[in-house]
């Protein structure tokens, strides 16, 4: 099984201020067709999960531009440019080239 | 606009089994790959399994911790999505997810339902 490990764990951030969150896999994420299936997930308090960002760097629908993703091979980040009161939550990392598999998570709150 | 409502939830013993659905909307269900996923109380995201469209042969695919005990169905015809759950564990316990499976990820969700297995 892929093993997704995210870090840090806890992000406490000022409002304002950037933020990024590492995701590493434990093999290569490329698939057979070229694409590198790596999303990411933000869960507010209460709420379903959202994705945010599919095959590395695109963003879905709806979400806002301060959100971006890069990365590629075995190593991801999310990046968050100003973090806003409503960016708090748990962030997820998830791979979807060997079936799927959701990293720890990591929870970000306001300083 | 998308919306998938799950309901089945409850409590149910060890050993027992239950039904979840999920009613779908919004989008050609028929032709997009579903899955569902689960998490624990407190705990993080797990993926348990999903189905493929029809078009895709209509394959299913399931986690380890679920595999043999656990069946994901769909009916086109109705939109539905269905997660049969049987020999259930109280590590089982958990708010169970329907998703929609595209760009090798789930880009919609609905709001969950809970499954509580305990004596």
């Amino acid at each position: 099984d892929v093993v997704m490990t995210q870090s840090p764990l806890f992000l406490p951030v000022t409002l304002g201020q950037p933020a990024s969150i590492s995701c590493r896999s434990s093999q290569s994420l490329v698939y057979s067709d070229g694409n590198t299936y790596l999303n990411w997930f933000q869960q507010r308090p209460g709420q379903s999960p959202r994705r945010l960002i599919y095959k590395v760097s695109n963003r879905d629908s709806g979400v806002p531009d301060r959100f971006s993703g890069s990365g590629s091979g075995t190593d991801f980040t999310l990046k968050i440019s100003r973090v806003e009161a409503e960016d708090v939550g748990i962030y997820y990392c998830m791979q979807g080239t060997h079936w799927y598999t959701f990293g720890q998570g990591t929870k970000l709150e306001i300083k | 606009e998308v919306q998938l409502v799950e309901s089945g939830g409850g409590l149910v013993e060890p050993g027992g089994s239950l039904r979840l659905s999920c009613a779908a909307s919004g989008f050609t269900f028929s032709n997009t790959w579903m899955s569902w996923v689960r998490q624990a109380p407190g705990k993080g995201l797990e993926w348990v399994g999903h189905i493929k469209r029809k078009t895709d042969v209509g394959t299913t695919d399931y986690a380890a911790p679920v595999k043999g005990r656990f069946t994901i169905s769909r009916d086109d015809s109705k939109n539905t999505l269905y997660l049969q759950m049987s020999s259930l564990k109280t590590e089982d316990t958990a708010v169970y997810y329907c998703t929609t499976d595209h760009d090798g990820g789930m880009d919609a969700w609905g709001q969950g339902t809970t499954v509580t297995v305990s004596s």
